[in-house]
């Protein structure tokens, strides 16, 4: 069964990049039926998807934040990332990866990682 | 980028049925929107309930189903049980590449 498993700082301080890598196990990335992604959840608030990539490195954003953001593959570590430069405060959220399907189903998402939380603060 | 808007918070009786529902501010939800439906509980990440409007996974329950319904996407739970008591997000595809989920209902079984 294939495991998402999220990594990332914890804290990040205003104004810095925020850097965070999701683990795949259980399955490649290399995966031509599947978008690799990312999902966020402020404390207390709804969902906000952020960003969706392809095993071929191809790149799809949340409007709101194509300007801060940018997501890559390192299919030799089977792993995909997600960068978010000059966070603030409302950038505090528990981060999501997820696994969504590419033309099947509609794209659904089937799979999730645990999460991490990342606040952002001085 | 659009909004989509559900209930904050709803409240049904075991056993009872309950619908959720899933509008934009861009006009009726259609087919079009692959209105996707979700579960999250306290401390955990979401689940994936529907897809593709009306579409259960594997591993959804049957008393989960999606429609559309009066303009926009609906979600009805149908015999609710305790473990239902949860956070619901909808999730509209806006021209296939751009997805805006909703504000999230809180569902208590009282």
């Amino acid at each position: 069964q294939l495991q998402l498993q999220e990594s990332g700082p914890g804290l990040v301080r205003p104004s810095e990049t925020l850097s965070l890598t999701c683990s795949v196990s259980g399955g490649s990335i290399n995966n031509r039926n599947y978008y690799w992604g990312w999902v966020r959840q402020p404390p207390g608030r709804g969902l906000e998807w952020i960003a969706d990539i392809f095993y071929t490195g191809s790149t799809y954003y949340n409007p709101s934040l194509r300007s801060r953001v940018a997501a890559s593959v390192d299919a030799s570590k089977n792993q995909f990332s997600l960068s978010l430069t000059f966070v603030t405060a409302t950038d505090t959220a528990m981060y999501y990866c997820s696994r969504r399907y590419y033309t099947a189903y509609r794209g659904a998402f089937d799979i999730w990682g645990l999460g991490t939380l990342v606040t952002v603060s001085s | 980028q659009a909004v989509v808007t559900q209930e904050p918070s709803l409240t049904v009786s075991p056993g009872g049925t309950v619908t959720l529902t899933c509008a934009s501010d861009t006009g009726a939800v259609t087919s079009s929107h692959y209105p996707n439906w979700f579960q999250q509980k306290p401390g955990q990440a979401p689940r994936s309930l529907i897809h593709n409007t009306r579409d259960r996974h594997p591993w959804t329950p049957a008393r989960f189903s999606g429609s559309l319904l009066g303009g926009k996407a609906a979600l009805t739970v149908s015999g609710v049980q305790p473990e239902d008591e949860a956070e619901y997000h909808c999730l509209l595809f806006y021209g296939g590449s751009q997805l805006v989920f909703g504000g999230g209902t809180k569902l208590t079984v009282l």
